[in-house]
């Protein structure tokens, strides 16, 4: 079975730092990446997927990742991050097995607080 | 076009009672999939359904069970409710295989 760990549960930045999020996942197979962000009392959106081709993503709000197939790595950035990015982020892997179907595995997330 | 529908959005239920969750997913979209959020245990796939068929299965004890119809809509059922049932139940609607979910706001669920 696969997993997904992200390594910062906490994460405190001030406005216009940048940002650095961790994503690793366990699946020797092919998968399909994706990282969702849940702002306070909203639900689940989609930041970015990846399912193939150029491994670095460009998604909604300034947000970008990388996939790194041989660290098994899905990290997601943002050059400046604001106060509107409070949130919680979820990556998430979908490993693609002769079932074909939607089967989703999270990371635990990360909480992003932004002092303004 | 509208997103993902779920009712209720908050149930208080007692122990040992049972309870459904219904979902209804974007317009076209065929495959429903749930998943449980807690504190403790985070986000945790339950199941997906495809055209009326379940296609996939989370590690959940078989008190949880689901249904699709054939409109896409979609129904998950919880019996003899336990307090550790008390959680976000999140249902999402996906246009293809392996493509990406799109989220309902979820169905609060307390057990007491």
């Amino acid at each position: 079975a696969q997993s997904v760990s992200q390594h910062n549960h906490h994460v405190i930045l001030s406005e216009a730092a940048s940002l650095e999020l961790g994503c690793n996942y366990s699946y020797g197979g092919t998968v399909n990446l994706f990282w969702y962000v849940q702002y306070p009392g909203q639900h689940l959106q989609l930041l970015l997927k990846y399912f193939s081709g150029d491994p670095l993503v460009k998604g909604i709000k300034g947000f970008e990742a990388e996939f790194i197939k041989s660290k098994f790595s899905f990290n997601l950035r943002k050059p400046s991050v604001q106060w509107s990015d409070t949130a919680e982020y979820f990556c998430a892997v979908n490993a693609l097995n002769n079932n074909a179907g939607n089967m989703l595995t999270f990371g635990g997330g990360t909480r992003l607080m932004v002092k303004p | 076009k509208a997103g993902v529908t779920q009712t209720p959005r908050y149930l208080i239920k007692t122990r040992g009672q049972q309870v459904t969750l219904s979902c209804s997913p974007i317009s076209g979209h065929r495959s429903v999939s749930w998943y449980q959020q807690t504190p403790g245990q985070g986000l945790q796939f339950l199941f997906e359904y495809f055209s009326e068929t379940q296609r996939n299965k989370g590690n959940f004890p078989g008190r949880f069970s689901g249904r699709q119809f054939s409109n896409s809509r979609s129904e998950m059922n919880v019996s003899t409710l336990e307090l550790g049932d008390s959680a976000l139940y999140l249902c999402a609607s996906s246009p293809g295989p392996g493509t990406e979910a799109f989220f309902g706001q979820g169905t609060r669920l307390t057990v007491v």
